[in-house]
């Protein structure tokens, strides 16, 4: 069984602060891990995912995420965040079997960015 | 350059009534699945399909029928409308050996 966890529903930063997403996840076997952003009355798109190899990995819009599996976490982070950024996270998590449309997701980070 | 198309964006239904959802993809996608979002409870999964002929209950099947006779389309059906079926209904397709999901823009469901 597959499960992820994302603490913080809501998250505010000023812009040009650091974005830090927190997202940790279980799983029975090893993991690929996805982030995806949700713009308001939009579909998902993808930021970024691990499957395998280099544990940090970049995304689009300047984030970033990286995998811990000693701490079965990937949080999700942007050095300097930009108005442009709000918008809803979701962490997901998929077995990694070749069948990734089985997606687990977490509840959402909503992210708010002030002046 | 259509992607994952749902139809329609917005539907409201009486208890009671039946539905079909549509989500088309062209883009020649083996897997494809259906989510449903509500607020607090991010997305989770109701069906999804593997392939032409081939489907399979995710988290929340129930209340919910799919059938996937082509590769490009896989309709949701709500037999019987429940209160309980309002939500935010996504479809998403995977190619094979493909880790990244398309998501359409979503269908919008009010149930009264």
């Amino acid at each position: 069984a597959q499960s992820v966890t994302q603490l913080g529903s809501h998250v505010s930063v000023s812009e040009g602060a650091l974005v830090l997403l927190r997202c940790n996840y279980s799983s029975s076997v090893p993991p690929y891990l996805f982030w995806y952003v949700q713009y308001p009355n939009q579909g998902l798109q993808l930021l970024l995912k691990y499957t395998t190899g280099a544990t940090l990995v970049k995304g689009i819009n300047g984030f970033e995420a990286e995998f811990k599996k000693s701490e079965t976490s990937f949080h999700l982070t942007k050095p300097s965040a930009h108005m442009s950024d709000a918008a809803e996270y979701f962490c997901a998590v998929s077995r990694n079997t070749g069948t990734a449309s089985k997606l687990t997701f977490g509840t959402g980070t909503r992210l708010q960015v002030t002046l | 350059n259509a992607g994952v198309t749902q139809t329609p964006k917005f539907q409201v239904l009486k208890t009671g009534q039946s539905m079909t959802l549509q989500c088309a993809q062209d883009m020649n996608h083996e897997y494809m699945s259906w989510y449903r979002q509500d607020p607090g409870m991010g997305l989770r999964l109701i069906h999804y399909s593997v392939g032409a002929g081939i489907t399979d209950q995710g988290e929340v099947p129930n209340g919910y029928n799919v059938s996937r006779s082509t590769t490009e389309d896989f309709p949701l059906r709500l037999l019987s409308a429940a209160p309980s079926q309002t939500s935010v209904y996504f479809c998403a397709s995977i190619g094979t050996g493909q880790t990244e999901a398309f998501f359409g823009q979503g269908t919008r469901l009010t149930v009264v």
